[in-house]
């Protein structure tokens, strides 16, 4: 079975604070790692997708790095703002020719004004 | 919005009954993937089709059915209900049968309750 664990759960900022979360995968047969943002009442919005050892994207206050050897990516969201309130999921793609993204449970940002 | 169409939104039913829940998956897509998110559980996929055949599955229950038509829309099938699956389906699509930039695109989801 394969595992991809999202920490912390959940997590309260205040607006201006930058902030950190993690995504741990199996470091085997990887192929892509992907994030995404999911909103309230909202469908999830892909921010990432991830292929490369030592990769980094940017998009606007949020950047991701990953890290395949030892299976894991941050996301960091710089300067957060009450907007960025939403779960935040990774999904590993371990199957290299299909689309079949094992997801984790996400991690909740809320993000006082 | 993704592009990626659901219906219906909204889904009660009872106990022992059979449902279909529909997707149109963003023009020129031609793979559609269907995820379940239960209460308690993160999404987990269910299966994918691509130009119109079966691609990948996951744990999806002998219930649950999916096909893909000529059009390239999508029907998931469950039947004899029970309690347990009362979820929040979602849809997605993508360009390609899959792969590592392929990108895909979530609809809005069907909110399916059993009572």
């Amino acid at each position: 079975i394969l595992n991809v664990e999202q920490s912390p759960q959940s997590l309260h900022v205040q607006e201006g604070d930058s902030t950190n979360f993690t995504c741990s995968f199996p470091s085997s047969n990887f192929y892509a790692l992907h994030w995404y943002r999911w909103e309230t009442a909202k469908s999830p919005e892909a921010l990432f997708v991830m292929t490369l050892n030592g990769d980094e994207k940017k998009k606007g206050r949020i950047s991701a790095t990953l890290n395949t050897k030892e299976g894991y990516s941050y996301l960091y969201i710089k300067g957060s703002q009450p907007e960025d309130s939403a779960t935040y999921l990774c999904a590993f793609d371990g199957s290299g020719n299909t689309g079949k993204l094992i997801f984790g449970q996400g991690t909740t940002l809320q993000v006082k004004p | 919005d993704s592009g990626v169409t659901q219906t219906p939104k909204h889904l009660i039913t009872a106990t022992g009954q059979r449902v279909t829940l529909r997707c149109s998956p963003r023009s020129g897509d031609l793979s559609v993937y269907w995820y379940q998110q239960s209460l308690d559980q993160g999404l987990q996929f269910l299966i994918q089709y691509y130009n119109g055949e079966e691609r990948a599955k996951g744990n999806i229950l002998e219930r649950f059915s999916a096909q893909q038509f000529p059009d390239l829309h999508s029907e998931l099938n469950l039947s004899s209900l029970e309690l347990g699956d009362s979820a929040l389906y979602f849809c997605a699509s993508s360009s390609r049968a899959g792969g590592d930039t392929d990108t895909q695109y979530f609809g809005p989801g069907t909110r399916l309750t059993v009572l």
